[in-house]
């Protein structure tokens, strides 16, 4: 049992380029979400999704796309990468019940030059 | 008023004492109370969670203390390991929300 598997797990980009990051879950859940994490900023999250299909913007959305064609799958885009888009990103997800904890991934390291 | 506010930012501890990492809040809407455990390299993981109708949680060496009133609940670590050293989180949520506002995050070192 996998968990929430993140690809990929370092990435440096040049200011300009796109990517996409690659969030996959095996436990069925209906919530995922895309957080990133700064150096005394704690977590924010970026946009989560409650369902196949869906998606919402959170706290620090501009800059980055998500798309939930699958329900196992959740993926965070890049189109024009900024030096401050440099963070460790993790995904998340979690079942719809209430006060159902959160289980991450181990993160992607990105760094845009 | 979304913000939960977390200190201190590090805690260097010896082997045996007892971190205590406090969170403050503004939006009495929350209603769920977790703590979030990350070791380097890894993604956080829950450690603990409380609910607003207690005002203390205990799991085996850590306990969440909360003070409604105050708006305010801590994460005490009883006789603490080098296997604890980690960053920990607080965090807050709204029944219904399913979305959870961070703390800053503190970092924990046990000296052993």
């Amino acid at each position: 049992n996998a968990g929430v598997t993140q690809t990929p797990k370092f990435r440096v980009l040049k200011t300009g380029q796109s990517m996409t990051l690659l969030c996959a879950q095996d436990m069925n859940h209906e919530y995922m979400y895309w957080y990133r994490q700064d150096p005394g900023m704690g977590l924010r999250l970026i946009h989560y999704s409650v369902g196949e299909g869906t998606t919402a913007k959170g706290e620090v959305p501009d800059g980055y796309n998500v798309s939930r064609l699958k329900k196992q799958n959740f993926l965070l885009g890049l189109e024009s990468a900024a030096p401050s888009q440099t963070s460790v990103y993790f995904c998340a997800s979690s079942d719809p019940t209430y006060n159902s904890p959160l289980h991450f991934g181990n993160g992607t390291r990105l760094t845009v030059t | 008023q979304q913000q939960v506010k977390q200190s201190p930012q590090s805690l260097i501890v010896q082997k045996g004492g007892i971190p205590i990492i406090n969170c403050a809040y503004e939006n009495t809407a929350f209603d769920y109370f977790p703590w979030y455990q990350q070791f380097p390299g890894k993604g956080p993981a829950l450690l603990i969670a409380i609910r607003p109708d207690v005002s203390e949680k205990k799991e085996g060496r850590f306990t969440i203390s909360f003070n409604k009133s105050a708006k305010q609940f801590s994460l005490h670590i009883m006789d603490s390991q080098p296997g604890d050293s980690a960053t920990y989180f607080c965090a807050a949520s709204r029944g219904g929300t399913y979305k959870y506002i961070f703390g800053t995050g503190t970092r924990l070192k046990v000296l052993a």
